[in-house]
């Protein structure tokens, strides 16, 4: 069993439309989540980290986590053409390290 | 200026050469990581560091080492490059508190 499942898409939404984009992971004693952004070929950019059971939201991003279920989820409101993109799931994974999914493939259409 | 930079930012090698990537950074973070990405198999850490005199290995370190120079550069060494170390690789820089890692703009590394 992979730490950190990720579908590989490409999920693709409509301009406008809200993208949910789901993780998994294996470790019990994940602390903290991060989400980040990777266009092709460009370095992962942070968009997003939560802790805390529950929603957190910051524009147009909601990231939410439910520890019991081990699954944090991000949503992507008023999706644009721009968002298209690889979005990586990184849990913590003890000794202040990331485990890094291998992310989804958004595809956003006009 | 960029906080994370890496050099070179292309590269082409033969098989056996040693090659250094270097990474510096502006942003005083004390910890490092170089991470390489490959098609299909995410982000995998091969070195971290916490602060000088702090070197570890992350899961696949065999093949590579690295120096911490100073608290804002680290470098990473392929003591004998071979074909399967051609990748896209990452370094990496973290203050701490929630561990939040803030990446260079990468290194394309193609062995021949």
């Amino acid at each position: 069993q992979k730490e950190v499942e990720q579908n590989s898409g490409p999920l693709s939404v409509p301009e406008g439309a809200i993208a949910s984009l789901n993780c998994t992971y294996s470790d019990q004693g994940s602390q903290s989540f991060f989400w980040y952004r990777q266009y092709s070929g460009k370095s992962p950019e942070l968009i997003m980290f939560i802790y805390s059971n529950g929603d957190k939201e910051d524009g147009r991003f909601t990231a939410q986590l439910n520890k019991a279920s081990q699954y944090v989820s991000l949503l992507i409101r008023d999706s644009q053409p721009s968002d298209s993109a690889t979005y990586l799931c990184a849990p913590e994974g003890g000794f202040q390290k990331l485990v890094f999914g291998t992310g989804t493939r958004l595809l956003v259409s006009p | 200026d960029a906080d994370v930079t890496q050099t070179p930012r292309n590269r082409i090698t033969k098989t056996g050469k040693r090659i250094m990537l270097e990474c510096s950074q502006t942003k005083g973070h004390d910890r490092m990581y170089w991470y390489r990405q490959d098609p299909g198999l995410g982000l995998r850490l091969i070195y971290y560091s916490f602060d000088v005199k702090d070197i570890n290995k992350g899961e696949i370190s065999d093949g590579y080492s690295v120096s911490r120079q100073a608290q804002a550069k680290f470098s990473l060494s392929l003591e004998s490059a071979i074909p399967n170390q051609t990748a896209l690789y990452f370094c990496a820089t973290s203050l701490g508190t929630y561990n939040e890692q803030f990446f260079g703009p990468g290194t394309r590394l193609t062995v021949l």
